[in-house]
C-alpha cells in the first residue's frame, strides 16, 4: 500500500531532551517536507527537500533540523525542545514535475508531540 | 510572495443546502491552488488541484473549485452538503518554480441534520 509513515505518533518529552520524528514512504517520491499544525494557524511548513542531501527551510524552521539521506526517508530533529514546539506534526511527499507545477502532497497520519 | 486567506473560520450549512468556502491567495507567478480536507483526528486528503489547465477544477465526493485570476480567488464549492462533509478545509498555494507550499489557516464546516 502506497504510504507515508511517521514514528512515534504520539511523543510527550521534556525540554531540552533531544528527539527525532522518523518519516518514511513508498512512493519514490522526490519531494519531501514537514508541516506544524497548531489551532488557528493552519499547517505551516518547517522544511522541504527536494531530493537527496537537497534540503531548504520553510516558513518556521528555527529549532528543527532535517536531514535527507535516502530517497524514501526525511527525520525531523529537535535537539533542544521547548514547550513551544509542542505541537501535530506532519510529513509528506509528493512527485517533483519539470514543468514547475505541483503534484499532490500525500500525507502521514501525523505526530502529537507534547514538551514539558 | 505569496500567501493565502480563507475568509471564514467556522461555516454551518443544513444537510442538502450549497456549501461555499472562500480563500483568496497572493502569488508572485503562476499559482497552483489546492483544496486539502480534514476530518477529526485524520490526516490531511486532496479535494482537487489547480495546477494552470481548465479554470473549473472538478475534485471528490461533488466538490468543485474556480481559479479567478481576476479576483485572485479559488472557492469551494458543493452543489449538496452531507453529513459526512463535516471536517476542516484548508486552501493551499504554491508559486511555480518553488517548492513552498503556503497554507490557510482553515475554515471548520459543520453540517447541520
Amino acid at each position: 500500500e502506497a504510504q507515508v509513515t511517521q514514528n512515534p505518533r504520539y511523543l510527550i518529552t521534556v525540554t531540552g531532551k533531544k528527539l527525532t520524528v522518523t518519516c518514511s514512504q513508498n512512493m519514490n517520491h522526490e519531494y519531501m517536507s514537514w508541516y506544524r499544525q497548531d489551532p488557528g494557524l493552519g499547517l505551516r511548513q518547517i522544511y522541504y527537500s527536494m531530493n537527496v542531501e537537497v534540503t531548504d527551510k520553510g516558513d518556521v524552521p528555527e529549532g528543527y533540523k532535517v536531514s535527507r539521506k535516502e530517497k524514501r526517508n526525511f527525520p525531523l530533529i529537535l535537539e533542544s525542545p521547548s514547550p513551544n514546539q509542542t505541537s501535530l506534526y506532519f510529513c509528506a511527499s509528493s512527485f517533483k514535475t519539470t514543468s514547475g507545477g505541483h503534484n499532490e502532497q500525500f500525507f502521514g497520519p501525523g505526530t502529537r508531540l507534547t514538551v514539558l | 510572495a505569496q500567501s493565502v486567506t480563507q475568509l471564514d473560520s467556522h461555516v454551518s450549512v443544513s444537510e442538502g443546502t450549497p456549501v461555499l468556502l472562500r480563500c483568496n491567495y497572493s502569488s508572485s507567478y503562476s499559482p497552483s491552488l489546492f483544496w486539502y480536507v480534514q476530518h477529526p483526528n485524520k490526516g490531511l486528503q486532496l479535494l482537487l488541484k489547480y495546477t494552470s489547465a481548465a479554470t473549473l477544477v472538478k475534485g471528490i465526493n461533488g466538490f468543485e473549485a474556480e481559479f479567478k485570476k481576476s479576483e485572485t480567488s479559488f472557492h469551494l464549492t458543493k452543489p449538496s452538503a452531507h453529513m459526512s462533509d463535516a471536517a476542516e478545509y484548508f486552501c493551499v498555494v504554491s508559486d511555480r518554480g518553488t517548492y513552498k507550499y503556503i497554507f490557510g489557516t482553515g475554515t471548520r464546516l459543520k453540517v447541520l441534520a
